[in-house]
């Protein structure tokens, strides 16, 4: 299994809809769990952390699941402006950190 | 407060030719890292500074150096680029201990081409 796997879509989803995306992670040991952000051609930004009770943020909603070693980001009443990538990001250790490949998400008008 | 600043935006280079990628951070962070994002392979570390004086190879630093002049700047050094080296290399900076390493902070990238 790859260290931090994501579907790379693309997801095309009308606006309002919501979308889920999955990541899942390898290394059991694993304790930090985040979502970055990043928009065509700019650079990564954090999204939000993953804690273990779930959180939300806004529209936004993210939960871990260690069991199944994966976290997933939850997006509500989808925009245009959420058309972007989205990075799933996993903390074995604070000196490794594995950035996913990204899943591509378009919002169609 | 301007962050992470990276120079220059874009850069063409012919082989075996070099040049030093600069970065600068005013956040007062003492990690910073330096990584390449090609298609298709996701966002990958090159070298990393734990804290000032500090350097470490990440994931793929063959064909790379760096320099952490002082607590705000890192440079990145490509002695001999080769084609292999043509990607979008972006630096970050955090602040180290516990999950706040993971709260990295991205410059806007430099966009190399090596022919």
């Amino acid at each position: 299994r790859k260290e931090v796997e994501q579907d790379p879509g693309p997801f095309n989803v009308p606006e309002g809809a919501t979308v889920a995306f999955n990541c899942t992670y390898s290394n059991s040991a694993s304790q930090s769990f985040f979502w970055y952000r990043q928009d065509c051609r700019k650079e990564p930004k954090l999204l939000m952390s993953v804690y273990s009770s779930g959180n939300e943020d806004g529209r936004f909603t993210a939960q871990l699941n260690r069991a199944s070693q994966y976290i997933s980001l939850l997006i509500r009443d989808s925009k245009l402006s959420d058309s972007a990538t989205y990075l799933c990001v996993v903390g074995p250790g604070h000196d490794k950190i594995i950035f996913g490949k990204g899943t591509r998400l378009h919002i169609l008008p | 407060n301007a962050g992470v600043t990276q120079t220059p935006k874009f850069q063409v280079l012919k082989t075996g030719q070099s040049m030093t990628l600069q970065c600068a951070q005013d956040m007062n962070h003492n990690s910073m890292y330096w990584y390449r994002q090609d298609p298709g392979m996701g966002l990958r570390l090159i070298y990393y500074s734990a804290s000032e004086g500090t350097t470490d190879k990440g994931e793929v630093p063959n064909g790379y150096n760096v320099s952490r002049l002082n607590k705000r700047e890192f440079s990145l050094r490509l002695e001999s680029a080769a084609p292999s080296q043509t990607s979008v290399y972006f630096c970050a900076s955090s602040e180290p201990g516990g999950s706040r390493s993971y709260e990295q902070y991205f410059g806007p990238g430099t966009r190399l081409t090596v022919t």
